[in-house]
């Protein structure tokens, strides 16, 4: 079955750099394109970073681009966040996420997220 | 970026009674692929969200048939025919028309 596992949150000081993976297996990697989405404590869902399914196309809300990297390697299926310059407002619990492949923007799968907290 | 507005934000729920949510967008949402890309998840406490809709109107294989979806152009409804104690939690409805996708403020499920 689908699984999607994300690792390397944590507690790092303002403006510094952090990079999250998600590791992937029960399906092929190589063919779906892939998202980062985040959760602010007690708020809403954001979709910060998409990437294609062979990493040729690659968009970015405006709240985190010039500052976060979304990048992938096929051959050991894994999705990074390569994240700099961080702010307080990137607190967030942060999930990797899979497209249906069919169309548009559809997530049909989860991970179960990382937290990632900004402070000083 | 599109606006996703759900109502209510809230609602109480009788078990083995209907209920309805209501999430408009401040775009259409009709691809200029013809499709309409409007999805509805469930994101029970502690846990990641679940797809239960995409497309409006197809249920996602892993969600019970008692939940539907139906709408068109800037206004959808998700609707539950006969609630169980298991669907309590936040539901999100997500538009993927337009970069980025949006989601709603989400409408939080609690039995009465």
């Amino acid at each position: 079955q689908v699984q999607l596992v994300e690792s390397g949150g944590g507690v790092v000081q303002p403006g510094r750099s952090l990079r999250l993976s998600c590791a992937a297996s029960g399906f092929t990697f190589s063919t779906y394109s892939m998202y980062w989405v985040r959760q602010a404590p007690g708020r809403g869902l954001e979709c910060v970073a998409v990437i294609s399914y062979d990493g040729s196309e690659k968009y970015y809300a405006d709240s985190v681009r010039g500052r976060f990297t979304i990048s992938r390697d096929n051959s050991n299926y894994t999705l990074y966040l390569q994240m700099n310059s961080l702010r307080a407002e990137d607190t967030a619990l942060y999930y990797c996420a899979r497209d249906q492949g069919d169309g548009y923007n559809q997530i049909d799968y989860w991970g179960q997220g990382t937290l990632v907290t900004v402070s000083s | 970026d599109v606006v996703m507005t759900q109502s209510p934000l809230s609602l109480p729920v009788t078990p083995g009674q209907p209920a309805a949510i209501s999430c408009r967008s401040s775009q259409s949402l009709v691809h200029s692929d013809g499709n309409t890309y409007l999805n509805w998840f469930h994101q029970r406490p502690g846990q990641s969200p679940r797809r239960l809709i995409y497309k409006v109107s197809n249920r996602d294989s892993r969600a019970p048939d008692r939940f539907s979806g139906s709408g068109s152009g800037t206004d959808f409804t998700l609707k539950i025919s006969r609630v169980e104690a298991e669907d309590v939690g936040v539901y999100y409805c997500m538009q993927g028309a337009r970069w980025p996708p949006t989601f709603g403020q989400g409408t939080k499920v609690e039995i009465k």
